[in-house]
């Protein structure tokens, strides 16, 4: 079974730009999380999409946004980059319908950098 | 509000015990998990504690909580190096119709010969 999908793994942007990473699931998790990770902050939760529908959201602004698929595919999305919006962004699936009473698969990441 | 804290560093000797700790603010929380995460990967579940519980052991692994404290701490018995990576806590909280996961900012463990 393969695991939690996250590309690109590595990106560099410049501010102002924006930026869509990627992830696919497991196959059959239909609950998607989104965390970003930075030295300073730890582990940050962004949101959680489930068959399509944002169930959960973190305290980002909106410059940072997401989807799913029907395919439980999730992306995200960061608008007008800054500085500090460098880091590792995680994504993790669940087979459960409340992802967070039991295990979150993670994906490796997606390292961003801005300039 | 909610909070979950860790130490940032942990050195220890192989052969040693580590124990990492680890406090959080939500006394509801009823799920309560430990991750790991290896240099360049993401993180994967190592344990996790019902809150109805005292003490998980799994192999090298003991949990311990401490409700009245909001207290959770994670013991590696018998320290090898390729027990060096970070070590993230975590506390599920309700909010929003749904539970979600805080993390602490990880603890950082080297095991040195």
């Amino acid at each position: 079974k393969a695991g939690v999908t996250q590309t690109p793994r590595y990106l560099i942007k410049t501010r102002g730009q924006q930026v869509t990473l990627s992830c696919s699931p497991i196959s059959g998790h239909r609950s998607v999380s989104w965390y970003q990770q930075t030295p300073g902050q730890g582990l940050q939760f962004l949101f959680e999409y489930f068959s399509e529908t944002q169930r959960n959201k973190g305290n980002f602004p909106g410059r940072f946004s997401g989807r799913q698929f029907s395919n439980s595919r999730s992306e995200m999305n960061v608008s007008t980059l800054e500085l500090g919006d460098s880091a590792l962004y995680l994504c993790a699936s669940s087979g459960r319908q409340n992802p967070n009473t039991g295990e979150l698969f993670f994906g490796e990441g997606s390292r961003l950098t801005v300039l | 509000g909610e909070d979950v804290e860790q130490s940032l560093f942990l050195s220890v000797r192989e052969g040693d015990s580590s124990v990492i700790n680890c406090t959080y603010t939500d006394s509801s929380s009823t799920y309560l998990y430990w991750y790991k995460q290896e240099p360049g990967a993401g993180l994967q579940l190592l344990t996790y504690i019902f809150s109805n519980m005292d003490m998980k052991q799994d192999q090298r692994l003991t949990v311990l909580l401490n409700k009245k404290d909001k207290h959770l701490s994670l013991r590696i018995a018998d320290t090898q190096t390729g027990d060096s990576a970070i070590y993230f806590c975590a506390e599920s909280t309700f909010s929003g119709g749904y539970n979600k996961l805080i993390f602490g900012a990880g603890t950082r463990l080297a095991v040195h010969p």
